[in-house]
């Protein structure tokens, strides 16, 4: 089956800083992939469809410029939480979908990030 | 605009018995619907879709789902619960007309909990 990857599983960073999240499909090309976050005991809440070769479109309230995304190519897209902040703790998942219009989405094992 | 709603935070069942686990959906043309689980920091794992054709859907680890258009619902079942089916199950609907970037609107998530 399609696997989708995502690394690292675990980070923590100082606030301050920024740290790159990647997800790579690793078996089939993914022309989109979306990014999600997860809060504690809570559903997915959409950040952002990644497009490749082309800009990312930001959900109403995702501030762009605190998270890049780039999708440079067909088996990857990569986020980057700059300038991190204790508030941008959580869970962040990414997944992509494949070339046919009703594939189910596929799923990274997620990233849980710390920001002290 | 798509919804989904999962009524229920948790359902607690005994191992061996049937399992259930509600869905209602909204969306204003044709739905695509998808049941996923997702265990303790890990990404989302494919169940199972319904995208046409017949009503009941089967997927993995026995599970399967019944899309009912007049009560807009696609609840997903298991007819005998495994204490390893105890996790967290998300409703997802996409909308066929919709245009911008396929996204995919999961319910709140409930938490099945197996007994043994």
């Amino acid at each position: 089956g399609a696997v989708v990857s995502q690394h690292p599983s675990r980070v923590i960073c100082k606030s301050g800083t920024s740290v790159k999240i990647e997800c790579r499909s690793l078996d089939f090309q993914a022309t989109t992939m979306f990014w999600y976050r997860q809060f504690p005991k809570q559903s997915l809440m959409l950040m952002a469809t990644s497009n490749e070769g082309s800009k990312a479109t930001y959900e109403q309230g995702v501030e762009k410029d605190k998270f890049l995304i780039n999708h440079a190519s067909l088996t990857l897209s990569t986020l980057t939480v700059t300038s991190a902040h204790p508030e941008d703790s959580s869970f962040y998942i990414c997944s992509a979908r494949g070339q046919v219009d009703n594939s189910p989405l596929h799923f990274g094992n997620g990233t849980r990030l710390t920001v002290t | 605009a798509q919804s989904v709603a999962q009524p229920e935070d948790q359902v607690n069942v005994a191992e061996g018995n049937p399992l259930t686990v509600k869905c209602t959906y909204s969306v204003s043309g044709n739905p695509y619907l998808f049941w996923y689980v997702q265990y303790p920091n890990r990404g989302l794992q494919f169940l199972l879709k319904y995208i046409t054709g017949d009503n009941l859907v089967k997927g993995s680890y026995g599970f399967e789902a019944e899309f009912n258009k007049s009560q807009t619902s696609f609840h997903l079942k298991k007819p005998s619960a495994l204490v390893s089916d105890s996790a967290l199950y998300f409703c997802a609907v996409r909308d066929r007309a919709e245009a911008a970037g396929n996204k995919l609107t999961f319910g709140g998530g409930t938490r099945v909990l197996v007994k043994p």
